[in-house]
């Protein structure tokens, strides 16, 4: 199975750039796409597709979020942090079964 | 608009077979694939399985063995079934319209296993 890292929290200031890391145990690269996609959750609701395929913003979302990297490292980016933003992050693979998650990262204000 | 709604029991005991039913709105189940997708309490969510557009089905490996997912198209309807349950299969399940990245989500039921 991938692998996908992610640090457990991260505190950023309000008006501030958060940038949220995801490691995949193996490229998930493919054909110059990369098979990467980004989810914000907030307590008791379900997960909100943000990016796909490592920098495509989903409908809806703001231009504030922002995806990158390729292969095996990842990133998504939050600029600027508004109060909204304080949630869940999760980055998801699909290149190989089974489709895997990382385990989140806690976006905190300072 | 896109809609998927999860149903079934709250609450199945140890060893149980869990039923759940997904009825979507807004699309056709013959266009495009639909997954379940399950999460515990406080964890990452963790991919089950998916029912493609075509009919054909696709299982997460750590699951295959008690898990099954089928479809009938005319409720627009997708199925999960999964036997043996234990403890550790408590969360809320999900299911989600599926592009290989997942856009639309249902509610998601929570499914409590305990005596």
């Amino acid at each position: 199975d991938i692998v996908l890292t992610q640090s457990p929290a991260l505190a950023v200031s309000l008006e501030q750039r958060a940038t949220i890391s995801c490691k995949t145990s193996q490229n998930v690269d493919n054909y110059g796409i990369s098979y990467m996609h980004w989810y914000q959750q907030k307590p008791g609701q379900q997960p909100k597709l943000l990016i796909y395929e490592g920098s495509n913003l989903a409908s809806g979302i703001p231009a504030r979020f922002s995806g990158s990297g390729s292969g095996t490292d990842f990133t998504l980016t939050i600029d600027p942090v508004e109060a909204d933003d304080i949630a869940t992050y999760y980055c998801q693979q699909s290149k190989d079964y089974p489709l895997t998650f990382g385990s989140g990262t806690k976006l905190e204000i300072k | 608009q896109v809609q998927l709604k999860e149903s079934g029991p709250g609450l199945v005991q140890p060893s149980e077979t869990l039923s759940l039913t997904c009825t979507v709105s807004g699309f056709s189940l013959t266009s495009y694939s639909v997954s379940w997708v399950r999460q515990p309490s406080g964890k990452g969510p963790e991919w089950m399985g998916r029912m493609w557009y075509d009919g054909d089905t696709a299982y997460n490996s750590a699951l295959k063995s008690r898990l099954s997912i089928s479809r009938d198209t005319s409720k627009n309807q997708v199925f999960l079934k999964m036997n043996s349950l234990q403890t550790d299969d408590t969360g809320t399940y999900y299911c989600t319209r599926d592009h290989g990245w997942f856009a639309y989500w249902g509610q998601g039921t929570l499914v409590t296993v305990s005596s």
